[in-house]
């Protein structure tokens, strides 16, 4: 199983410009989170998805939007990147059942918005 | 809402010694979770805390989990380097984790 990955790795972009980062997960997980990680403040959940086809707010959901078409996959957008969005994206996937919420994070998402 | 706080912020502590980390939340949370991430990398699950007097234990590193005075803790026992990370504790609700700030551990040998 390869888990939870995310691509790209790294990203560039002008301010202004719009971008996509997709996170796949291989282990059947019903539930998928984007995070964002800005130094000293932790990890802050920017949407999240219980199900195909279904996405919600978390705490910083403003400047970027979601979409969970198929159970593996959960993509971030972002329409016009601004130099606040500047951050270490992750993305993490758990299963529903109460006994086995342990989340697994993917490897992250450095961008940087000029 | 759930917050989380996490304390201190930064450690940093001499190999061979103990030293704990707290972890409050501000109301009820499903379960408790601790993270490790080394500089770069992404967080790796240390340990889950599903009840009250939870007690759990890996290496050198226990957490237990006190519901009642909504308090964390995640003990270092005779500190080594390896163990130079950030720790993070999580609290949950139905369908979200909130993180606290993290924990800088620096173990100098």
């Amino acid at each position: 199983n390869a888990g939870v990955t995310q691509t790209p790795k790294f990203r560039v972009l002008k301010t202004g410009q719009s971008m996509t980062l997709l996170c796949a997960q291989d282990m059947n997980h019903e539930y998928m989170y984007w995070y964002r990680q800005d130094p000293g403040m932790g990890l802050r959940l920017i949407h999240y998805s219980v199900g195909e086809g279904t996405t919600a707010k978390g705490e910083v959901p403003d400047g970027y939007n979601v979409s969970r078409l198929k159970k593996q996959n959960f993509l971030l957008g972002l329409e016009s990147a601004a130099p606040s969005q500047t951050s270490v994206y992750f993305c993490a996937s758990s299963f529903a059942n109460r006994g086995r919420k342990t989340q697994y994070f993917g490897p992250g998402t450095r961008l940087l918005v000029l | 809402e759930l917050k989380v706080e996490q304390n201190p912020l930064f450690l940093s502590m001499q190999e061979g010694k103990n030293y704990t980390i707290y972890c409050n939340y501000s109301t009820t949370s499903d379960r408790l979770y601790w993270y490790r991430q080394d500089p770069g990398k992404s967080l790796e699950s240390l340990f889950v805390l599903l009840s009250n007097g939870a007690v759990k234990q890996e290496g050198r590193l226990m957490a237990s989990l006190d519901t009642k005075a909504r308090l964390s803790t995640l003990h270092i026992t005779a500190a080594v380097h390896d163990l130079s990370a950030t720790y993070f504790c999580a609290g949950s609700g139905t369908y979200k984790y909130i993180f606290g700030t993290g924990t800088r551990l620096k173990v100098l040998a």
